[in-house]
């Protein structure tokens, strides 16, 4: 069966500090994977999606960028985060193609202080 | 183009009533849709899937929803709250765009000892 893996699970982190969270998938080859941030009771907002290593879309202009080194690896980066950052990180994947679910991660409380 | 409508913002019911959180779309295409469920501070569970099979999809702990195209909703129902059935519930349309996830704004349930 298929996994997905966040990390860390909560962080706190200074205005001005980098960012690095991780989103491992376990069991699927070839997943899209995408990054969504939850702001304190809103609803999700597409950052970033990729359909394949090395290839990243964003959605939304921002300090944030990602990357995927390994197929099953997605990376969310900052170099100086701003207090706008906060949020709730979640981490999804689908199979590659057609009108298929998606499947999210635990997720990434982040904390700008 | 898809969007979605989640009629309500919040909905409270005692233990042991009915369920009912409702679901409008939008979309230019035979969509796919789905309704998720986020406990706090947790990521969000698939309850159940419609792909163009049957019009009533069954889907986990007792929930279901009815695809009525004529009506362009997508109602999630169960037939009897349990106190752990309190979360956030998220209807979500699908277009066969490898981004095109769109979220409802989210129902929060509540349910009354």
């Amino acid at each position: 069966s298929q996994t997905i893996h966040q990390w860390p699970a909560t962080l706190v982190q200074p205005v001005g500090s980098p960012l690095s969270l991780e989103c491992t998938v376990e069991g699927t080859s070839n997943p899209n994977l995408y990054w969504y941030r939850q702001a304190a009771g809103r609803g999700l907002q597409l950052l970033f999606y990729s359909v394949g290593i090395g290839q990243i879309s964003s959605e939304v202009p921002q300090n944030l960028s990602a990357s995927r080194p390994q197929d099953r690896q997605f990376i969310l980066s900052s170099k100086k985060l701003l207090l706008s950052d906060s949020g709730f990180y979640l981490c999804a994947w689908s199979v590659r193609a057609g009108f298929y679910e998606q499947y999210f991660g635990p997720g990434t409380r982040l904390t700008v202080t | 183009a898809q969007s979605v409508t989640q009629l309500d913002s919040h909905v409270s019911v005692s233990e042991g009533t009915p369920v009912l959180l409702r679901c409008n779309y939008s979309s230019s295409y035979s969509p796919s849709l789905f309704w998720y469920v986020q406990h706090p501070n947790k990521g969000l569970q698939l309850l159940l899937k419609y792909t163009s099979a049957a019009t009533l999809v069954k889907g986990i702990n007792g929930f279901e929803a009815e695809f009525k195209k004529s009506e362009t909703s997508f109602h999630l129902t169960k037939p009897s709250a349990h106190m752990s059935d309190a979360a956030e519930y998220f209807c979500v349309v699908k277009g066969p765009v490898v981004q095109n996830f769109v979220f409802g704004p989210g129902t929060r349930l509540s349910v009354l000892p």
